[in-house]
């Protein structure tokens, strides 16, 4: 089966605490991407990363950092001094193989995260 | 300009009405998939087309049918709206090989059911 658990539904946290989303993923297929998309009040969905099974080196990018772990079936998401701005929906989704021709993103159910000032 | 664009962005009708959600690209991407968005069950697809001949169900087709008019073009219709069909929808597109490319998604279309 093919299956994203996100399994904080929703996660308050003050300005400037770090802040980690967790994302769990299923899937038989040794070949795959991991993605993470960030929904912000306004209701668009922005693209973060992209990660591919084949690579499990860490990724920073600012504020934000990755960590995927084969060995767990893990690829969470780190915000470090959160801001207020932060405050979204964050979804991690997979796409289950490189050849998948249709390219669908199975979505984990979502973390929401209020960052107060 | 919006690369992806929906209309309407938010629409109330009553059950057993046909609704049409309508999505457009700019982006020049052959593949546009249509995902609904409920609250805790995250984004769940529907329809998906690799080009203006080929259309694929997604996991939740029942009650839905779409069309593709051309590249750019990638509707969905709903042929008698019900309740449970209240919800958020995305538009999306992608580029080339699957899996690889990220999706860009439209803002969404808030469609409620009374």
């Amino acid at each position: 089966a093919q299956k994203v658990t996100q399994a904080q539904t929703e996660i308050s946290v003050v300005e400037k605490e770090d802040v980690t989303l967790d994302c769990v993923y299923e899937t038989r297929d040794t070949t795959y991407y991991l993605f993470w998309y960030k929904q912000p009040p306004s209701g668009e969905l922005v693209f973060l990363i992209r990660r591919n099974s084949f690579d499990e080196q860490n990724e920073i990018s600012g504020r934000y950092s990755w960590n995927f772990q084969k060995s767990t079936s893990s690829f969470n998401f780190t915000i470090t001094a959160s801001q207020v701005v932060d405050s979204a929906v964050y979804f991690c989704a997979l796409s289950p193989t490189i050849y998948n021709q249709g390219g669908k993103l199975i979505f984990g159910q979502g973390t929401e995260l209020s960052v107060k000032p | 300009d919006a690369d992806v664009t929906q209309t309407p962005r938010n629409r109330i009708t009553k059950t057993g009405k046909r609704i049409m959600l309508e999505c457009s690209q700019t982006k020049g991407h052959d593949r546009m998939y249509w995902y609904r968005q409920d609250p805790g069950l995250g984004l769940r697809l529907i329809y998906y087309s690799f080009d203006v001949k080929d259309i694929n169900k997604g996991e939740i087709s029942d009650g839905y049918s779409v069309s593709r008019q051309a590249q750019a073009k990638f509707s969905l219709s709903l042929e008698s709206a019900i309740p449970n069909q209240t919800a958020l929808y995305f538009c999306a597109t992608s580029m080339g090989l699957a899996g690889y490319n990220e999706q860009f998604f439209g803002p969404g279309t808030r469609l409620t059911v009374l």
